[in-house]
This record gives structure tokens, C-alpha cells and sequence, in this order.
């Protein structure tokens, strides 16, 4: 089993902050997926990263993926309170095991 | 149609009680997933089925009993369960086995008396 280690495991911020997140692993994945998780709701796929260095944005959310492939970090800039969630990683290569998560709260 | 839906959205059940958890999806997918989230834990994968044979149980108590009638929908048989089942139950698929991206369904918030 391939261990995903999330930090931090809580985050509480205000409105206008910058923050990263981090999900690492001492196994090579062929991708990792980020996650975002409303409470009452099923986990929304936010990105998939493939190839190792890769950086992807999506409007303020910047995903790396390590050179390695074992690791990958979540920025966000200027958070807002509808940032709030449990944001997941989860690594592929025929299973589908999540981090722990990175709980953040935003307040206005 | 990108939805996965999941019924019933509440389940209050006792521990003698026998009873189904429903997860469905029109999207092609052939992989099709149960995870179990307790309140502020992230989801634990239970069972995968992949082309409707079942591909992975996590040591999953046989409680629990998993069916896939067919590529589009799944189902969890519930029996004889103990309090400490209760959680969010989540169903999710993705295109093919290699779980790529999964798309989840609300789920199901099981109470077990």
C-alpha cells in the first residue's frame, strides 16, 4: 500500500492569504489527483498531474508535481472563504487510496 | 449526464435490520468504487469493481456485500451492522480500472441504532 502523507492536517486562514499544502509519498505514482470536499458531499476532482515537474493552474490554485514523482503541493493565492474544505490527494496506479486530507478554513 | 447518484441520501437502520445502498452512473464508466468516510476522516476505499468482476476488497467484514448487476450500477447489502458502521458512504467511477479521476456521488449518511 502506498502511504500519502497530507500536511498540514488543519489550516485556518484569513480572507486574502496565501497558502500551500503538501501531499508526499515514498512511492513513485504514474499520477496524483487533488481533491476538494465539501461537508455533505462527495469529493470534486480538482486536477490530475502526470508528468514530474508539472505545474498546472486552475484560476488561483497552482499543483506541482514533484521531479520524482512522489510528492505534489497545492497553492493557493488570495483565499477566500468559499476555499473552504478538505482538500485529498490521491495517488493512481491501479487503486485509488487517499491522504489523510488538509482540512482549511477561510474566514471572511 | 456526469452524475453519479446515490440513493438513499439518509439511512437510519438498527442492527438486525437488512438493507441496500444504491450507486448509479450513465457516464460509460466501467470501474465502479465504495468508500466509507468517517465524520472528519478522509474516505477509505472498500471495494472496487472493474468491467462488473470485483477487483479489490480491502478486508471489508462480510457484513457488507457488495454487487455490480452491471456496468452502470452498484450496490452495497448491508446486514447485521454495528454502530460503529456508521459513516458516509461513497460510491464513485472512473472511465476504466486504473482510477484516473473518479467522480463521486453525494453519498449515503448511514446511521446504524
Amino acid at each position: 500500500t502506498q502511504l500519502l502523507e497530507q500536511s498540514p492536517q488543519f489550516l485556518s486562514i484569513q480572507e486574502g492569504e496565501n497558502l500551500t499544502v503538501y501531499c508526499n509519498s515514498s512511492s513513485v505514482f504514474s499520477s496524483l489527483q487533488w481533491y476538494r470536499q465539501e461537508p455533505g458531499e462527495g469529493p470534486v476532482l480538482l486536477v490530475t498531474v502526470v508528468t514530474g515537474g508539472e505545474v498546472k493552474k486552475l484560476k488561483r490554485l497552482t499543483f506541482q508535481f514533484g521531479d520524482a514523482r512522489k510528492d505534489s503541493s497545492l497553492h493557493i493565492t488570495a483565499a477566500q472563504p468559499g476555499d473552504t474544505g478538505l482538500y485529498l490527494c490521491a495517488g493512481d496506479n491501479n487503486d485509488m487510496r487517499f491522504g489523510a486530507g488538509t482540512r482549511l478554513t477561510v474566514k471572511p | 449526464d456526469t452524475e453519479v447518484t446515490q440513493t438513499p441520501k439518509h439511512l437510519v437502520m438498527g442492527m438486525t435490520n437488512k438493507k441496500s445502498l444504491k450507486c448509479e452512473q450513465h457516464m460509460g464508466h466501467r470501474a465502479m468504487y465504495w468508500y466509507k468516510q468517517k465524520a472528519k476522516k478522509p474516505p477509505e476505499l472498500m471495494f472496487v469493481y472493474s468491467y462488473e468482476k470485483l477487483s479489490i476488497n480491502e478486508s471489508v467484514p462480510s457484513r457488507f456485500s457488495p454487487e455490480c448487476p452491471n456496468s452502470s450500477l452498484l450496490n452495497l447489502h448491508l446486514h447485521a451492522l454495528q454502530p460503529e458502521d456508521s459513516a458516509l458512504y461513497l460510491c464513485a467511477s472512473s472511465q476504466d480500472g486504473t482510477a484516473e479521476k473518479l467522480f463521486f456521488g453525494s453519498g449515503t449518511q448511514l446511521s446504524v441504532l
